[in-house]
């Protein structure tokens, strides 16, 4: 398809454990965002990347979380040594461009869950 | 104080009939962007519609229009002619400042429409 692609749908894994989860934007969409969803709520933000450079990354909860964007394309959103408040849905989204109004097409979501 | 206020948890409307969901925003900054999401039960995030700030004509999208009230920072969404397909969960979103910097979201109004 030529939507938002997120990997893996699904994710259960043990407290203090490392996840990945990958995002692949709609091809040549210059701008990628992750966002976590708790449910009954709207998306939180998370962190962004024009290209491959990190704009923002003030709504990372703490130094746990990672993001990288390396060739501007695929991105991983990495939580080291998780805990239970981590669980929720992670949306990646992206958009064409950097002009303002460009909507955000949002993948389908990773749901993490932390036992 | 809540950037984006959706103050309706939850709405019904008849089956054809026209419903508005409210939204307003805070922010000082004169350049930004409105933006309307749906998630069904699925739980995808699907883009409906779009207002910018400086944006003279109220944004139309089919059966979907922005009642936009910029000095009451208001941006209220109207569906006309409601469908049994409409029933989700609809966020507003604001984007402060020129260029794609992040969304906000509100808490979301829960739609139902009824046959």
């Amino acid at each position: 398809g030529a939507g938002v692609s997120q990997s893996p749908r699904y994710k259960v894994t043990k407290r203090g454990q490392d996840v990945a989860l990958r995002c692949d934007p709609i091809s040549g969409h210059v701008s990628l965002y992750w966002y976590r969803q708790a449910l009954g709520q709207g998306p939180e933000f998370l962190t962004y990347f024009n290209y491959e450079a990190q704009q923002d990354k003030s709504g990372l909860p703490n130094d746990r979380f990672s993001a990288e964007r390396p060739e501007g394309s695929i991105s991983t959103l990495t939580i080291q040594r998780t805990e239970q408040r981590d669980s929720a849905m992670y949306r990646c989204a992206s958009s064409l461009s950097r002009e303002s109004n460009q909507p955000q097409h949002f993948g389908d979501g990773t749901r993490l869950s932390i036992l | 104080a809540q950037k984006i206020t959706q103050t309706q948890p939850g709405m019904f409307v008849q089956e054809k009939e026209a419903v508005t969901l409210d939204c307003t925003y805070d922010t000082s900054d004169p350049s930004y962007g409105l933006f309307w999401y749906k998630q069904p039960s699925s739980g995808e995030m699907i883009f409906l519609i779009y207002q910018g700030s400086y944006d003279q004509q109220n944004a139309t999208e089919g059966r979907y229009s922005l009642n936009f009230q910029k000095a009451r920072k208001s941006a209220n969404l109207v569906i006309s002619a409601s469908q049994l397909g409409d029933s989700a969960m609809y966020f507003c979103a604001m984007r402060e400042g020129p260029g794609n910097t992040p969304l906000v979201f509100g808490k979301g109004t829960r739609l139902s429409v009824i046959a």
